[in-house]
């Protein structure tokens, strides 16, 4: 079993759509938790950061971290046709570990 | 500033032959990184140097070796490429190599062996 499992998609929405991607993880000594975004062609880039347990929010974006049920998520709102790439959970506890990554399409 | 760069873009290699792929950052970072991206496996950790000086082996370090030349620099060397090192190869940059430190990553290296 992988340390972090992350659906990989493909994941297509139509513009303006909520948008809700999600990771489990089995190790409860991960503290860390992020979400980086890598466009088509591009490295990741660092998107969200958190903490232990609790919501995040910075504009259109809120990381959320439930650590009882091992589980974070990523909400988009009003999802636009930039926000199309592929989303990479990862967790760190001593190292980082990434998820499978999740592709995600805005269709206008 | 360029932030994390790397070279080359794109390499195609035989079986057998040997490259070295090269990094550099301008951030005064000390940690530094290389991954692999494969489909459906995510970024797994090569190798990577938490401070100038010193490397250590991450979740896939077979068939690689590093070398941290300087604060700036990290290189990536295969000896004997292998078509399963057919991947794009990421290196990566952050201050310190604990307390989930934000990892600033390069453009890719796209690499095909044949």
């Amino acid at each position: 079993q992988k340390e972090v499992e992350q659906d990989p998609g493909p994941l297509s929405v139509p513009e303006g759509a909520i948008v809700s991607l999600n990771c489990t993880y089995s190790n409860s000594a991960f503290q860390y938790f992020m979400w980086y975004r890598q466009y088509s062609r591009k490295g990741p880039e660092l998107l969200m950061y958190t903490y232990s347990s609790g919501n995040k929010e910075d504009g259109r974006f809120t990381a959320q971290v439930d650590k009882s049920s091992k589980y974070i998520s990523l909400f988009i709102r009003d999802s636009q046709p930039s926000d199309s790439a592929t989303y990479l959970c990862a967790m760190w506890a001593q190292k980082l570990v990434f998820g499978q990554g999740t592709r995600l399409t805005i269709n206008p | 500033n360029a932030g994390v760069t790397q070279t080359p873009k794109f390499q195609v290699l035989k079986t057998g032959q040997s490259m070295t792929l090269q990094c550099a950052q301008d951030m005064n970072h000390n940690s530094m990184y290389w991954y692999r991206q494969d489909p459906g496996m995510g970024l797994r950790l090569i190798y990577y140097s938490a401070s100038e000086g010193t490397t250590d082996k991450g979740e896939v370090p077979n068939g690689y070796n590093v070398s941290r030349l300087n604060k700036r620099e990290f290189s990536l060397r295969l000896e004997s490429a292998a078509p399963s090192q057919t991947s794009v190869y990421f290196c990566a940059s952050s201050e310190g190599a604990f307390k989930g430190n934000e990892q600033f990553f390069g453009p890719g290296t796209r690499l095909t062996v044949l």
